[in-house]
């Protein structure tokens, strides 16, 4: 079972449109979630960490977190062209001494 | 300088030589990571230093070699290389090695032919 697991294939969505995406971890220790988004050739940024079960939102993106449920998913509202972007899902596991272990990504697309 | 650098931004390579790809964070963190990113693949934890000692080698072939001779900088020394290899290798820092945020440098794109 792969550690953290992330829907695969591109989204597209409207702009002005919510992009769901969704991410489960296998490691019930975990403690620590983060969402980057990656632009095509660069690095990862963070735009979202969550310690708690609920919501957290921050501007036009939120965060959810499930630990019953081992699931991770953040929500973009009101999405823009500039939101286009692969988005990493990454979560601390014991098994990786803690360390964090990252998803594939889930590419988005905004339609203008 | 902010955040985390690294230099260079591109390297190509054959696999006979040896390089070393550098990086330099000005956030005052204590434990600086590389990891490497292929294409259709998740981020792959290579090293971890933290306080300047490596706590972390996860199966890394011995052809990439890391230094870290101080909390701000550390280098992935390389050497006969693969084509496989072919890669972009990101630095990260944190403020420790556990649960932190990681922030991550631009990147090193590397070809080996």
């Amino acid at each position: 079972q792969k550690e953290v697991e992330q829907n695969s294939g591109p989204l597209s969505v409207p702009e002005g449109a919510i992009a769901s995406l969704n991410c489960t971890y296998s490691d019930r220790g975990s403690q620590s979630f983060f969402w980057y988004r990656q632009y095509s050739g660069k690095s990862p940024e963070l735009i979202m960490s969550i310690y708690s079960n609920g919501d957290k939102e921050d501007g036009r993106f939120t965060a959810q977190l499930n630990k019953a449920s081992q699931y991770v998913s953040l929500l973009i509202r009101d999405s823009q062209p500039s939101d286009s972007a692969t988005y990493l899902c990454a979560v601390n596991s014991a098994y990786g001494n803690n360390r964090l272990a990252f998803g594939k990504g889930n590419q988005v697309v905004v339609i203008p | 300088e902010t955040g985390v650098t690294q230099t260079p931004r591109h390297l190509v390579m054959g696999m006979t030589n040896k390089k070393s790809l550098k990086c330099e964070q000005h956030l005052g963190h204590n434990a600086m990571y590389w990891y490497k990113q292929s294409a259709k693949k998740p981020l792959e934890l290579m090293f971890v230093y933290s306080l300047e000692e490596r706590v972390e080698n996860n199966s890394v072939p011995s052809r990439f070699s890391p230094e870290c001779p101080n909390s701000s900088h550390l280098f992935l020394h390389l050497h006969t290389l693969q084509p496989e290899d072919s890669a972009l290798y990101l630095c990260a820092s944190s403020q420790g090695a556990g649960t932190e945020t990681q922030y991550f440098g631009p990147g090193t794109r590397l070809l080996v032919l």
